[in-house]
């Protein structure tokens, strides 16, 4: 079956630097790659997607390069912020045999960001 | 913006009582999907349902019955609950394709006691 592998955490940051949360997955098909980021006492929220190898999803700073011959979607951003403090969880779309969607979730990375 | 609403933030029930979960879309996605949070262990399946009266069992689905007799409306009933179902249940919806992403309420913490 389909699976997710995401960097265990906690990572901790001082503000302004590199940020990269590794992924990678294993799937039968051709499945779309999201990351997702939850914050403190909420649900999870899109923060980018790709639905195709070599492409890059990118927001808000945040970009990921669907990167189909090494299985990785790794998570990148140039400076984080205090306010990028999160759990972020990577995740396939793909389809189930009765052709539904399923989606497969990583077990999520807490990021904490230090001034 | 979709708006996935779950009923309660936080919900108390004892061992053996019935409890409904309850959760509302108002985007006219296809699918709607419950998960369960736990620590070290990310977002597990329980259900989902593709369509209006139509459900799929997800990868833990023992303990847990769903209804969705509205296409906005998707009910999670734990039958008697147990304190190994003391959880965050996230509710979800999407459309129906597997590029299209998942919207999520901001979860239900259940303590089972």
């Amino acid at each position: 079956g389909n699976s997710v592998t995401q960097m265990e955490g906690p990572v901790t940051l001082s503000e302004e630097a590199f940020l990269t949360i590794n992924c990678t997955y294993t799937a039968t098909g051709y499945p779309s790659l999201f990351w997702y980021v939850q914050y403190p006492g909420e649900g999870l929220q899109l923060l980018l997607k790709a639905t195709k190898a070599d492409d890059k999803g990118s927001n808000k700073g945040f970009e990921a390069t669907y990167r189909k011959e090494t299985t990785s979607f790794h998570l990148e951003k140039g400076s984080v912020q205090v306010s990028d403090s999160a759990v972020y969880f990577c995740a396939l779309s793909d389809q189930w045999s009765g052709g539904y969607q399923k989606v497969t979730f990583g077990t999520g990375t807490k990021l904490q960001v230090i001034p | 913006d979709v708006k996935v609403t779950q009923s309660s933030r936080y919900l108390v029930k004892r061992t053996g009582e019935k409890v409904f979960l309850e959760c509302v879309q108002d985007m006219d996605h296809e699918n709607m999907f419950w998960y369960r949070q736990d620590p070290g262990l990310g977002l597990r399946l329980i259900y989902f349902s593709y369509d209006v009266k139509m459900k799929e069992k997800g990868d833990i689905p023992e303990g847990y019955s769903v209804s969705r007799e509205k296409k906005e409306r998707f009910s999670l009933i734990l039958e008697s609950a147990s304190t190994n179902q003391t959880s965050m249940y996230l509710c979800a919806s999407s459309l129906e394709a597997i590029h299209q992403p998942q919207h999520f309420g901001d979860g239900t913490r259940l303590s089972i006691l």
